[in-house]
């Protein structure tokens, strides 16, 4: 089966801009995640959908960071303004629903915010 | 709040020789998931093993083994016959009730020396 497909693979910007990353789960696949991972430590969930309603976004910078999923597939995360801390490799994964049904991570897109 | 501590920035082991990489928890559930991920360059998270808490069978995956100690609140993860393949970022993380989303603790960069 397919996995997760993650894009762009990678993205430089200068601070201030704006950046969008795109996220497509396993097909069927009805929670989404997106994970922050700054370089030299372990991934830290930002998002969480179900289908397409949010589940948890506690740990997202709501000033400058939003993400949707539309029709309960595809998502979308964005930054702007982008700061030089958002440099990290922002990972998504998806699953059927617990942990027991394959929970599956994409290869990230690393940001550079320069 | 759950967290994952990895005490081990970095291990090196011999190739054919046996490594254990250490991982400990915290939290006030009774039900929940371990995890072992392996993060090569490539940056895609893969699991490499899984264990319920509430199985008392330490989990095991052809080379790769764990030490499961409840009470303790410890997760070793043990590999046997070290291949060079398995040179790679290792990450534990605690899969709980919230919503499925997982907690990672910061890494152990595993070397293989041939």
């Amino acid at each position: 089966e397919a996995g997760v497909a993650q894009s762009p693979r990678y993205k430089i910007i200068e601070k201030r801009q704006s950046v969008a990353f795109w996220c497509n789960p396993i097909s069927g696949h009805a929670t989404l995640y997106w994970y922050q991972q700054i370089l030299g430590q372990g991934p830290k969930l930002l998002i969480q959908f179900q289908n397409n309603g949010v589940v948890d976004d506690s740990q997202l910078p709501k000033d400058r960071f939003s993400a949707e999923r539309l029709k309960g597939v595809d998502s979308t995360l964005k930054i702007q303004p982008a700061k030089l801390e958002d440099s990290a490799v922002y990972l998504c994964a998806s699953s059927l629903g617990g942990f027991g049904y394959g929970y599956t991570f994409g290869s990230g897109t690393r940001l550079t915010v320069v | 709040a759950q967290t994952v501590t990895q005490s081990q920035p970095e291990m090196s082991v011999q190739e054919a020789e046996t490594v254990t990489l250490s991982c400990t928890y915290d939290t006030s559930e009774s039900d929940y998931y371990l995890f072992w991920y392996k993060q090569p360059p490539s940056r895609q998270m893969i699991l490499v093993i899984r264990q319920e808490a509430y199985k008392q069978q330490n989990a095991t995956e052809n080379r790769f083994s764990v030490n499961f100690q409840k009470a303790a609140k410890s997760f070793s993860l043990k590999i046997s016959d070290s291949q060079l393949g398995d040179a790679a970022m290792y990450f534990c993380a605690y899969g709980g009730n919230a919503g499925n989303m997982l907690t990672f603790g910061g890494g152990t960069r595993l070397m293989v020396k041939p």
